[in-house]
């Protein structure tokens, strides 16, 4: 099992230029999160899937982020223009919810984000 | 919505040593918290986790214990290792959601 693919690892850009992310998650596995993770500071949801719907996206900087995850399986995340403050790492997560309730979060190695 | 708080934010301990960290979350509808280890540079890694009907669960050298009617659940870590020096993230996920809230994370690190 390839687990959850992220890419590019690494990405500097100059600030006000535009930014991608891509992500692949872990094959069957209906919910897709994208995290936000700064310099010391524990990882801060961004959106959430449910297959191809986001159900949660109330932490999402909609006037310059945005995200879709088309056909319910692989998701984009998109910044323009992009900030200083948006250097991070950018975590992409899936997991698979279970008839009995449980959840268990499966993490991609992060994009890291340096805006210059 | 849910709020994770997580202490000590740094903790240094001697090899072989035990270690706890702590966490309290808010919302008395959260049912699932994972704990989770991220080495630098790399991506964070469960590495147990316990549901609310149970108080406590064991793997090896780890534990946690959960306390719903506190709202607070530990990690405890025991005959720690060099290995084990990572930052050590909480987190608490409640239905129908299953949203997850981290903890800011804890610094541990194990000194030969």
């Amino acid at each position: 099992e390839a687990g959850v693919v992220q890419s590019p690892r690494y990405k500097i850009i100059e600030k006000k230029q535009p930014v991608a992310f891509w992500c692949n998650p872990i094959s069957g596995h209906n919910t897709l999160y994208w995290y936000l993770q700064n310099l010391g500071q524990g990882p801060e949801l961004l959106i959430r899937y449910e297959n191809e719907e986001a159900v949660d996206d109330s932490q999402l900087p909609k006037d310059r982020f945005s995200a879709e995850r088309l056909k319910g399986v692989d998701s984009t995340l998109k910044i323009q223009p992009a900030e200083l403050g948006d250097s991070a790492v950018y975590l992409c997560a899936s997991s698979l919810i279970l008839s009995s309730g449980a959840n268990v979060l499966t993490f991609g190695a992060g994009s890291r984000l340096t805006v210059l | 919505g849910e709020n994770v708080e997580q202490h000590p934010s740094t903790l240094s301990v001697q090899e072989g040593d035990s270690a706890v960290i702590k966490c309290t979350y808010s919302d008395s509808a959260s049912n699932y918290f994972p704990w989770y280890k991220q080495e630098l540079g790399k991506r964070p890694q469960l590495i147990i986790d316990i549901r609310s009907n149970v108080g406590e669960k064991k793997d090896q050298r780890i534990a946690v214990t959960l306390n719903k009617t506190a709202k607070h659940f530990s990690l405890h870590i025991t005959e720690t290792q060099p290995e084990d020096s990572a930052v050590y993230f909480c987190a608490a996920s409640s239905p129908p959601g299953q949203n997850f809230v981290f903890g800011p994370g804890t610094r541990l690190s194990v000194l030969p």
